[in-house]
């Protein structure tokens, strides 16, 4: 079984701050880690993943996060925030045994970025 | 990456009608799935649609209830039948990308309200 739990629902930061979004993970075997990003009335777009190669990920739009095991982990950071990053942000993790449909969503996280 | 379409992208349905949805990739994929975000939720995966035999439906969902076509490697069809205000939602098409990391890829979406 996996899991995927985000905290803090919703999360504001000031344009130019540093932007953390917290993401834990349980998963009985190593995990695929995704995060996405949804803005307001679009679908999902893909952020950056993690596939068992480096720790850290670096993304689009200048998000990265880092994969640390022994914390069951996957932060999403970016280090100065824009207006435009205020959006509906989830975690997902797969099984990297598993298939591919099992791919488990967290709650969500809600940015948003004040002037 | 795979580029998916949608149709209707929102619509407004009474009590007890039916809607079909439609999704179409731009390119031959093998799996394709159905998930629902419900306002304010996370998303749920409703089922994988197969090609050439039933869809496979997670727990909670039925047949009856969200029939699932998909005659070919591009195309599916999401039902959602007998509708009541509970069925309120945003229902998105995704697909698995090739490669070893089963990357996922979303459709716009299709905002669906019941009166």
């Amino acid at each position: 079984a996996q899991s995927v739990t985000q905290l803090g629902s919703h999360v504001s930061v000031s344009e130019g701050a540093l932007v953390l979004l917290r993401c834990n993970y349980s998963s009985s075997v190593p995990p695929y880690l995704f995060w996405y990003v949804q803005y307001p009335n679009q679908g999902l777009q893909l952020l950056l993943k993690y596939t068992s190669a480096a720790t850290l990920v670096k993304g689009i739009n200048g998000f990265e996060a880092e994969f640390k095991k022994s914390e069951t982990s996957f932060h999403l950071t970016k280090p100065s925030a824009h207006m435009s990053d205020a959006a509906e942000y989830f975690c997902a993790v797969r099984s990297s045994s598993g298939s591919a449909r099992q791919l488990t969503f967290g709650s969500g996280t809600q940015l948003t970025v004040l002037p | 990456s795979a580029v998916i379409s949608q149709k209707p992208s929102r619509d407004i349905c009474q009590r007890g009608t039916s809607l079909t949805i439609q999704c179409q990739v731009d390119s031959q994929v093998t799996m394709m799935f159905w998930y629902r975000q419900q306002p304010g939720q996370s998303l749920t995966l409703i089922a994988t649609a197969n090609q050439g035999s039933e869809a496979t439906y997670e727990s909670g969902f039925v047949i009856d209830k969200f029939p699932i076509s998909r005659p070919n490697l591009t195309f599916s069809t999401l039902t959602v039948s007998n509708m009541s205000p509970e069925d309120s939602s945003i229902y998105l098409c995704s697909v698995v990308g090739l490669g070893i990391s089963y990357e996922q890829y979303f459709g716009p979406g299709t905002r669906l309200t019941v009166t």
